[in-house]
């Protein structure tokens, strides 16, 4: 089955407990995004890459790291997480420009 | 300014009955893509239906169908015969063609209670 893959679904974490979310897709597809949800502000989109190392920020990237060493994985790092950062997240892919995205479960993140 | 604008943010709607979700865009772009992804209280992000600037005709997908009137800039969501499993927030999207990431720009959500 063509899916994107995140881990763990849910995460409680500390303020500075370093942290990585997960992402896997299995349909090869070039382009991988993070985006944060937050209430009223809709979807925003923190990293993206193009393909393998190959890596850009987007309009919220502060406190965010990531890296695209295989194609298929995309991991989002949190150095030194802040409650500011308490959030859903979506890592999401596409095949190409014109092609469809598509979302992994996301992930639930609360920092305390 | 808003890019992506979503008038409604919520509404009932009885079911069987069709619903229209509106969207409106802003982009000086000629080439672009426009989305509508479903997000059930599970809180994942399910993709509907796709258009694009130069699609002649106005997209569907079963029981989803986009009024795209690209002269008015809006790109609407239809969905007929509303079943109870629609209940979700709506998102509209649009990728414009002159950038280069790729990026999603998104509408604050049309929330959709089907009511039995």
């Amino acid at each position: 089955e063509a899916q994107v893959t995140q881990n763990p679904r849910y995460l409680i974490t500390v303020t500075g407990k370093k942290l990585t979310v997960t992402c896997s897709q299995n349909m090869n597809h070039e382009y991988m995004s993070w985006y944060r949800q937050d209430p009223g502000l809709g979807l925003r989109q923190i990293y993206y890459s193009m393909n393998v190392e190959v890596t850009d920020k987007g309009d919220v990237p502060e406190g965010y790291k990531v890296s695209r060493k295989e194609k298929r994985n995309f991991p989002l790092i949190l150095e030194s997480p802040s409650p500011n950062q308490t959030s859903l997240y979506f890592c999401a892919s596409s095949r190409d420009r014109v092609g469809g995205y598509t979302f992994g479960s996301g992930t639930r993140l609360t920092v305390v | 300014a808003q890019k992506i604008t979503q008038t409604q943010p919520g509404m009932f709607v009885q079911e069987k009955e069709a619903v229209t979700l509106d969207c409106t865009y802003d982009t000086s772009d000629q080439s672009y893509g426009l989305f509508w992804y479903k997000q059930p209280s599970s809180g994942e992000m399910i993709f509907l239906i796709y258009q694009g600037s130069y699609d002649e005709q106005n997209a569907t997908e079963g029981r989803y169908s986009l009024n795209f009137q690209k002269a008015r800039k809006s790109a609407n969501l239809v969905i007929s015969a509303s079943q109870l499993g629609d209940s979700a927030m709506y998102f509209c999207a649009m990728r414009e063609g002159a950038r280069s990431n790729y990026q999603l720009i998104w509408g604050a959500g049309t929330k959709l209670i089907i009511k039995p």
